[in-house]
This record gives structure tokens, sequence and C-alpha cells, in this order.
């Protein structure tokens, strides 16, 4: 399977905790994006990468969260000291930047916080 | 960032074309219109995007206005495997998409 995938799909955790979430995109795509979509919403735009560096990040994305994609492949996002508000869908997804305008999604990972 | 409006929800019957509308009386000039849809349980799906012209793919077709304030979606012959959310965004080339709250395709047998 070539498309974007996501690790893992659901995590529970409880209200304090750190949690970390991976993306791979499609190979040889160089943008990475990062969603957050909550039950009856659509997707909210949190950050996206071009290869290593982050050009964007929303003021969604409070101080608790942070990611990386340190060698332009794969990314992680982490939420330090999870809120129940965190509960929620993280999507990943992946372009050609320029060279291409669809953005693939991958199957995303549902966080819920206890 | 410029702002879509769309119906929150539409039904069809199966094998009936689908015309979604979607309104975007701010659109600035570098701004493509894209669709995306989503079904249940799943990531978003990319349908078409377009700029200026009409635009045909295999999965639908975009209409777009000559003013560029709004644009339709057109889905030939709806399936049951259409029911989905269905987002109308415009970005700039390459750049983040911004969703609305899209509009509920519900598709009757």
């Amino acid at each position: 399977d070539t498309g974007v995938s996501q690790d893992p799909r659901h995590k529970i955790t409880k209200r304090g905790q750190n949690v970390t979430f991976r993306c791979d995109p499609i190979s040889e795509h160089n943008r990475l994006y990062w969603y957050r979509q909550t039950l009856g919403q659509g997707p909210e735009f949190l950050t996206y990468f071009q290869n290593e560096a982050q050009l964007e990040k929303s003021r969604l994305l409070s101080d608790r969260f942070s990611a990386e994609r340190p060698k332009g492949s794969f990314s992680t996002l982490e939420i330090q000291r999870t809120e129940q508000g965190d509960s929620a869908m993280y999507l990943c997804a992946s372009s050609l930047g320029r060279k291409g305008l669809e953005q693939f999604f991958g199957p995303g990972t549902r966080l819920t916080v206890l | 960032d410029a702002k879509t409006t769309q119906p929150n929800s539409m039904e069809s019957n199966e094998e009936e074309p689908v015309h979604l509308p979607c309104n975007h009386s701010t659109i600035s000039g570098t701004d493509y219109i894209h669709w995306y849809r989503q079904l249940p349980s799943q990531g978003p799906e990319y349908v078409i995007h377009g700029l200026t012209s009409n635009v045909n793919n295999r999965m639908a077709s975009l209409a777009i206005a000559e003013d560029r304030k709004s644009s339709t979606l057109i889905l030939h012959r709806a399936t049951l495997r259409d029911a989905a959310v269905y987002y109308c965004i415009l970005s700039w080339q390459g750049g983040k998409l911004i969703f609305g709250q899209g509009t509920e395709l519900s598709v009757k047998p």
C-alpha cells in the first residue's frame, strides 16, 4: 500500500499524559500536513511542512503541541499534558506541493482523553 | 482566508445526477477551488479542483461561474457509495486546506 499511513489508529490516554502520533506520507511527497477533526466538524488545519521545514502553524496549536519532520520523510505530532478537549481525530495528509494540489489523507489517529 | 458557503445537507436518488452548490463571493484571483469528500470513518478524499475553466475527471465535473463567485460539483450518476460529506475549499496552490461544514449528501436507493 503506497498511501499515507498513520500510527496508532486509536489511542486512549489519561488526562495529563503525553502522546505521540506518527505519519508516513507518500514517499515522493515533499509537503506534509496535520489536521484535527472533532465530531460533526470539518477538519481544522494545524501545521504543515515542506521537506523538513515547518512552514506554518495554526493559532490552534498551543504550546503543548509540537510537530517534527526530521528527515523530510515521516512526521510526528506530540501532545504534552493532554486535556479532555484534545480528544479528536488527528489527520495527516501529504502532497507534491507546487507540483500537485491534491492532498492525500491518511486514515487518522483517534485520540480519546479520559 | 476566503470562505465558502454550502447547504448543510442534500438528498439524491441513486442513478440520478447530483449538483452540489458552493458560494465563494470573496474568492481571490489566485485561489483554486477544491472539492474533497469524506466518507464515514475515513479521512477526506480529493475529488476535483479548478481555477477558472470547467473541469472533468473520472469522479465528477466542476462547473465554475464566469465571475468565479460560485461553483457546482456535479456527480453524473449518484451511487450509494457517494454518500458522504462534500467540502468546497478555496486554497492557494499547494497550501493548507480550510474546511467548512460541508454538505452531507445522502443517496436513496
